[in-house]
């Protein structure tokens, strides 16, 4: 699986956009761009994820590079609930029991 | 549906202790996993399950056992507790058909494990 990178953190005020960027510049042709996140003692929450095309779904949306290379993870209007570690995952959709292999993700901190 | 649910959430065991971890999901999905976080890291694969009665190994496998007689539960076995164990165990579980909508995992809230 390709390796990705990403700020250890970042804040952002209630209220307003959050981006979180990740870096994944190795990422191969097959592999898509996941997005979880973990909210404080409990398990990874799935966001969302995409293969090259721009994606939105009710939590927040995916922007990715032409050249895939990068992406930037969208939360319009950060609330206090927000506040989480947010990993961006990159492996292949194979259908097979490919594991999720998780670094150490952004810390994002929402203030009032 | 509960999803994926976890027994217990926390637990404290003595070194050389044994225990089963109890996870279980509803929602008819062929693979499931187990996680441990230790503090400040991410999440490491111990074992999967791409099925009932198929299991593998993950990244770190040592110390631990798992079995999947059925397709709702995947209970995970430490033998001998040792205090490098001590960690946040998370089972998750994916439909695992082909598409990638069918790939999100679905995570458990967790079972704390202390040993001491």
């Amino acid at each position: 699986d390709a390796k990705t990178t990403q700020p250890p953190s970042m804040d952002c005020a209630e209220g307003r956009a959050a981006n979180l960027p990740c870096n994944h510049s190795t990422i191969s042709g097959n592999e898509y761009v996941y997005w979880y996140r973990q909210i404080h003692s409990q398990g990874p929450q799935y966001i969302i994820h995409g293969l090259k095309n721009n994606e939105t779904n009710e939590m927040a949306s995916l922007i990715i590079t032409e050249d895939r290379k990068s992406s930037t993870l969208i939360l319009p209007h950060a609330t206090l609930r927000d506040t989480a570690v947010y990993y961006c995952i990159v492996r292949p959709n194979t259908g097979t029991a490919s594991k999720l292999t998780f670094g150490t993700g952004t810390r994002l901190q929402v203030t009032l | 549906n509960a999803g994926v649910t976890q027994t217990p959430k926390f637990r404290i065991l003595k070194i050389g202790q044994s225990m089963t971890l109890q996870c279980t999901q509803d929602m008819n999905h062929n693979y499931m996993y187990w996680y441990r976080q230790d503090p400040g890291m991410g999440l490491k694969l111990i074992y999967y399950s791409v099925g009932a009665g198929i299991t593998d190994k993950g990244e770190v496998p040592n110390g631990y056992n798992v079995s999947r007689s059925t397709t709702e539960d995947f209970p995970l076995r430490l033998e001998l507790a040792a205090p490098s164990q001590t960690s946040v165990y998370f089972c998750a579980s994916r439909a695992g058909l082909a598409g990638p909508y069918t790939d999100t995992q679905y995570f458990g809230p967790g079972t704390r494990l202390t040993v001491l």
